[in-house]
């Protein structure tokens, strides 16, 4: 079974300020790990993926996320927010063996103020 | 980038109405197609997955003759919601995605259910 825990439900930071979101995952084999984003009454938008090689992928809007196989984490950072980031972020996980489906974390609502 | 189209983006319809949502993929072939279940403020919930030509595989819990899903095509798969009730209400989204389980699925923009 392959689980996502993403544990914080809202994350606040100033425009301007670094952000960080928080992901931790659980599968039985090898992940591929994904992070999405959704604005209101839309679909989620993907922002990026780690499958192999460096642990730092980097992805679309500025938005990167550090791979640590040791705490299974894949943390989602940018370096300085913008208003607009402010959406819901969902980070998940597919097992390499266990065929296409995608399970999700709860979601982590990012709040940009000015 | 890849583009998944869905259809329509609302509905607002009485009790025992039946309601199809389209999903289609725009620019590639979609091997397998996902359909979702979003209610407000949480994350979304796994209906089915529909692989083309064949029959859906429903998540536990889902009432595959309330929840008809068709892949009729490598470019589209339909979700009809039968004879529906307010507690069908919700948010509803389609993904789909290539073949190589390392590619990441693509979303339709969701169709907002609402059944009066």
């Amino acid at each position: 079974a392959q689980s996502v825990a993403q544990p914080e439900d809202q994350v606040n930071v100033a425009e301007g300020n670094p952000l960080t979101v928080k992901c931790t995952y659980s599968v039985s084999g090898n992940p591929y790990l994904f992070w999405y984003v959704q604005y209101p009454n839309r679909g989620l938008q993907f922002l990026l993926k780690y499958i192999t090689g460096d642990n730092l992928v980097k992805g679309s809007y500025g938005f990167e996320a550090e791979f640590n196989k040791s705490q299974t984490s894949f943390h989602l950072k940018k370096p300085s927010a913008l208003v607009s980031d402010s959406a819901l972020y969902f980070c998940a996980v597919r097992d390499r063996n266990a065929g296409n489906m995608l399970t999700f974390g709860g979601g982590t609502r990012l709040m940009v103020k000015p | 980038g890849a583009v998944v189209s869905q259809h329509p983006s609302r509905v607002i319809c009485k009790s025992g109405t039946s309601v199809k949502i389209e999903c289609r993929s725009l620019d590639f072939q979609a091997t397998t197609m996902f359909w979702y279940r979003q209610f407000p403020k949480q994350s979304l919930m796994l209906m089915a997955t529909s692989n083309e030509g064949s029959k859906a595989t429903y998540e536990q819990g889902v009432e595959k003759d309330k929840f008809l899903i068709n892949h009729a095509s490598l470019t589209l798969s339909t979700l009809t919601v039968t004879s529906a009730h307010p507690e069908d209400s919700s948010f509803y989204i389609c993904s789909a995605t290539r073949a190589a389980t390392n590619q990441p699925q693509h979303f339709g923009d969701g169709t907002r259910l609402s059944i009066l």
